[in-house]
């Protein structure tokens, strides 16, 4: 069965210092992977996605991502933190049409 | 471009009642997706649709929940009779096209409290 694991429910990190969030997925075949956003009270936002090609994905807000394909990790960063990217990160897997959420990260970024 | 709309933001029932939630997806986009978002928790897939059918609703309790987007357009998702861990925010997406490798599009969710 398909999982995908965030096993950190909060990270916190200050600000100007990087930043990792990881997810990890175990799925059966070669899936696409994303990386949304949510702020309070809203819905998910799009940040980035992997497809296939080169290992390391840029996104949006100066985020990217790093595919491991041995590690089955998709591993979002930042060089360098805001206050403003404290929100709620979810890590998706997308495979033969079927998509699973990861629980969510709660990134703080302290000033 | 707008984006995906739904309504109401906020709904409180009392359990065994029934509740009903709308959206109104990117224009042109023929795939549309509720999720249920239960809090410290992932969404979760309820129904996807593609233009008027379903592709999968697989995860949606049908003895409780139904869904409908009987014009390939706006879609209606709704509970009766509502159960006390029916309590989540209801998400609507849309996509182009369905394929793998679209990104959703997600509207601010209707938040469901149940008493």
């Amino acid at each position: 069965a398909q999982s995908v694991a965030q096993p950190e429910d909060q990270v916190n990190v200050a600000e100007g210092n990087p930043l990792t969030v990881k997810c990890t997925y175990s799925v059966s075949g070669n899936p696409y992977l994303f990386w949304y956003v949510q702020y309070p009270n809203r819905g998910l936002q799009f940040l980035l996605k992997y497809i296939t090609g080169d290992n390391l994905v840029k996104g949006s807000y100066g985020f990217e991502a790093e595919f491991n394909k041995s590690q089955t990790s998709f591993h979002l960063k930042k060089p360098s933190a805001l206050v403003s990217d404290s929100a709620l990160y979810f890590c998706a897997v997308r495979l033969d049409d079927k998509i699973i959420f990861g629980k969510g990260t709660r990134l703080h970024i302290l000033p | 471009e707008a984006g995906v709309a739904q309504s109401p933001r906020y709904k409180i029932i009392e359990k065994r009642q029934s509740v009903a939630f709308w959206c109104n997806p990117i224009s042109g986009h023929a795939t549309l997706y509720w999720y249920q978002q239960i809090l410290g928790q992932g969404p979760k897939l309820l129904i996807q649709f593609q233009n008027n059918g379903v592709v999968d609703d697989s995860q949606l309790p049908k003895d409780r929940f139904s869904a409908e987007r009987l014009k390939g357009v706006d879609s209606t998702l709704k509970i009766q009779p509502a159960k006390l861990e029916d309590s989540a925010v209801y998400l609507c997406a849309s996509s182009l096209d369905g394929q793998n490798n679209q990104p959703q599009h997600f509207g601010d969710g209707t938040r469901l409290s149940i008493l």
